[in-house]
């Protein structure tokens, strides 16, 4: 079972600021196979990233994913108030799919 | 667009079993995998197990034994998610998705309490 690690658990930032977050997995990733969701308190998450840097339709270009092999990150370049939630990371190379512990994004 | 309705929220006695269903329309039901996620309380999400519509297969997450039984029924094109012997930590609010993970369903609150 691949077990990716989110870092960090929660990221304090304000609007406007640039936020990273990290997602580290135990074993190479199968075709850089790699999502990001968000979600908000009492909503099913949001896919927001597929393939590590495909956004998903309808997501803001201020979304950007990256990485391969074991290291991949979520960037949100400018904050805006509705992007703070958690975020998961999701790996479906291989099965079990698996995702990460999750990064609160907070003011 | 594919659009994803569940079942209502369930209270369950310790041992007894629940069976959530999905409803899909908006697309092909039989081109679709759809997968099961649940969430408890205050955590983070967890794969249940899917249908792999390109090979037909069923696979589910070897942490529920004998527990997960996924059945399709495609005169209505809706899958179950069938889970047996509830216990405490099985309360979670349990989602089943498609479309890549793009579509989500509402989400079916299961709550395993004596």
């Amino acid at each position: 079972e691949i077990v990716l690690t989110q870092s960090p658990g929660t990221l304090s930032l304000s609007p406007g600021e640039r936020a990273t977050l990290s997602c580290r997995a135990s074993q190479s990733i199968t075709s850089s196979s790699l999502a990001w969701y968000q979600q908000k308190p009492g909503q099913a998450p949001r896919l927001l990233m597929y393939d590590a840097s495909s956004r998903a339709t309808g997501i803001a270009d201020r979304f950007s994913g990256s990485g391969s092999g074991t290291d991949f990150t979520l960037t949100i370049r400018r904050l805006e108030p509705e992007d703070f939630a958690v975020y998961y990371c999701q790996q479906y190379g291989s099965f079990p799919l698996t995702f990460g512990g999750g990064t609160k994004v907070e003011i | 667009q594919v659009q994803v309705v569940q079942s209502g929220a369930e209270m369950k006695r310790p041992g007894a079993s629940v069976k959530v269903s999905c409803k899909i329309s908006g697309y092909t039901f039989t081109d679709l995998s759809i997968h099961w996620v649940r969430q408890a309380p205050g955590k983070g999400l967890e794969w249940m197990g899917g249908f792999d519509a390109e090979d037909g297969e069923i696979i589910n997450a070897q942490r529920f034994p004998g527990r997960v039984t996924l059945t399709q029924d495609t005169s209505t094109d809706t899958a179950y998610m069938y889970l047996s012997s509830l216990r405490s930590e099985d309360t979670a609010i349990y989602y089943c998705t498609t479309d890549g993970f793009y579509a989500w369903g509402q989400g079916t609150l299961v709550i395993v309490s004596s």
